[in-house]
């Protein structure tokens, strides 16, 4: 199983300023790579797939970068609604598995 | 617009067992892969079964021999049997659209498993 450790588990900052999420995977997954945004008492929503594409409607203050086994999902400057859980996970072998998750909390 | 609404959840004692439903709408269901992904009062997402267009069917580990994923393409609809189910199991259980990741979600259906 691959694992996905994801870091910091908490990220507090303030609304404008730039956030930078990182997940390492304990084995390459090339690109079959993507980031989650969750609010509370919402499902997951998808941000980014293939490690670098933005899915449909995703504003461009978020991207994400990264191949093989370490992975960034950016925010260029945070808006109030951006302040949620973002989960990666990978899809390149079974079972496919989702990191623990990164808080990213108003200061 | 693309809808996936789950159905099913409950209370039910351990050892018991549940059928979760997904209704998909807003798109051809049949050509969709879909899946089952849980979330633990919490905790984070975890992946537990898929199905693709043709049936082919994976499981994670700890629900493999117990629970059983279905569909029924006439239907537009994506099932989920839960047996034998555990304190552990107790989450809610969203059902997703795979097209490469999870692009669609439903809201999900919290099941708890408590005497």
């Amino acid at each position: 199983e691959i694992v996905l450790t994801q870091s910091p588990a908490t990220l507090s900052l303030s609304p404008g300023e730039r956030a930078t999420l990182s997940c390492r995977a304990s084995q390459s997954v090339s690109s079959y790579f993507a980031w989650y945004q969750q609010k509370p008492g919402q499902a997951p929503r998808l941000l980014i797939y293939d490690a670098s594409y933005r899915a449909t409607g995703i504003p461009a203050r978020f991207s994400g970068s990264g191949s093989g086994t370490d992975f960034t999902l950016t925010i260029s400057s945070l808006e109030p609604e951006d302040f949620a859980v973002y989960y990666c996970q990978q899809r390149y072998n079974w079972p496919l598995t989702f990191g623990g998750g990164t808080k990213v909390e108003i200061k | 617009e693309v809808q996936l609404v789950e159905s099913g959840g409950g209370l039910v004692q351990p050892g018991g067992s549940l059928r979760l439903s997904c209704a998909a709408s807003g798109f051809t269901f049949s050509s969709y892969e879909m899946n089952w992904v849980r979330q633990a009062p919490g905790k984070g997402l975890e992946w537990v079964s898929y199905i693709s267009s043709s049936n082919t069917i994976y499981y994670a580990d700890s629900v493999k021999g117990r629970f059983t994923i279905s569909r029924d393409n006439a239907k537009n609809s994506l099932y989920l049997q839960m047996n034998s189910l555990r304190a552990e199991d107790t989450a809610i259980y969203y059902c997703a659209r795979e097209d490469l990741q999870f692009d669609y979600w439903g809201q999900g259906t919290l099941v708890t498993v408590s005497s």
